[in-house]
């Protein structure tokens, strides 16, 4: 079966500096891969997806993600992080299950804080 | 505005007591879902819509329903609910597949 790993459950950075969130996917195929946003109290927000083609995708808020097929990972980066980044961030990877339905699986997920 | 929007947004409620939380999204979008959002175990997929009078079961069906009578709604049902019911709830929706999602606020359900 499909799966999404977040190796992190929680990490903290200080404001500015650089940011990588860890993502490892199980999945057979091509896979369609997005990253989520979710603030405190909030709903989650898609922060960027990759379907095909280059691997480096750009997202919004200044967040980028890498594909590396031979790693099977999506790492999300930012290069200098702000104190409203503080979030939980979900990786998740758009599979097709055995009765042949498309279903989004996500990671548990990765709590992000920011030190002043 | 672009938006899913759930109601009621906190709800404490008994043991068995019938309870539906709503639904509705104003953009058109033919695939909608409900999830559960628990602490160490994420997001996991109650039910889905992929358009009207079509839904199926996620990956944690029991002890919900849910109908799509029109596009914009997809209200979730507890017809009995029970403590292991309490739970953050999130509707999204999309325009196609499940991949980008527009997610609503939650619904944080309280059930004692």
């Amino acid at each position: 079966a499909q799966s999404v790993t977040q190796p992190d459950i929680h990490i903290t950075v200080s404001e500015g500096a650089s940011l990588e969130l860890r993502c490892n996917y199980s999945y057979g195929a091509t896979p369609y891969l997005f990253w989520y946003v979710q603030s405190p109290g909030q709903g989650l927000q898609l922060l960027l997806k990759y379907f095909s083609g280059d691997t480096l995708v750009q997202g919004i808020k200044g967040f980028e993600a890498e594909f590396k097929r031979s790693q099977s990972s999506f790492n999300l980066r930012k290069p200098s992080v702000h104190w409203s980044d503080a979030a939980e961030y979900f990786c998740a990877v758009d599979s097709i299950t055995q009765g042949g339905s498309e279903k989004l699986v996500f990671g548990k997920g990765t709590k992000l804080t920011v030190n002043p | 505005e672009a938006q899913v929007t759930q109601n009621p947004r906190y709800l404490i409620t008994v043991t068995g007591k019938k309870l539906t939380v709503t639904c509705s999204q104003n953009m058109n979008h033919e695939y909608m879902s409900w999830y559960r959002q628990d602490p160490g175990l994420g997001l996991r997929q109650i039910y889905y819509s992929m358009n009207v009078e079509v839904t199926d079961k996620g990956d944690v069906p029991e002890g919900y329903k849910v109908s799509r009578k029109e596009k914009r709604n997809f209200p979730l049902i507890l017809e009995s609910p029970s403590p292991n019911q309490t739970s953050l709830y999130f509707c999204a929706s999309s325009l196609g597949g499940p991949g980008e999602q527009y997610f609503g606020p939650g619904t944080r359900l309280t059930v004692t």
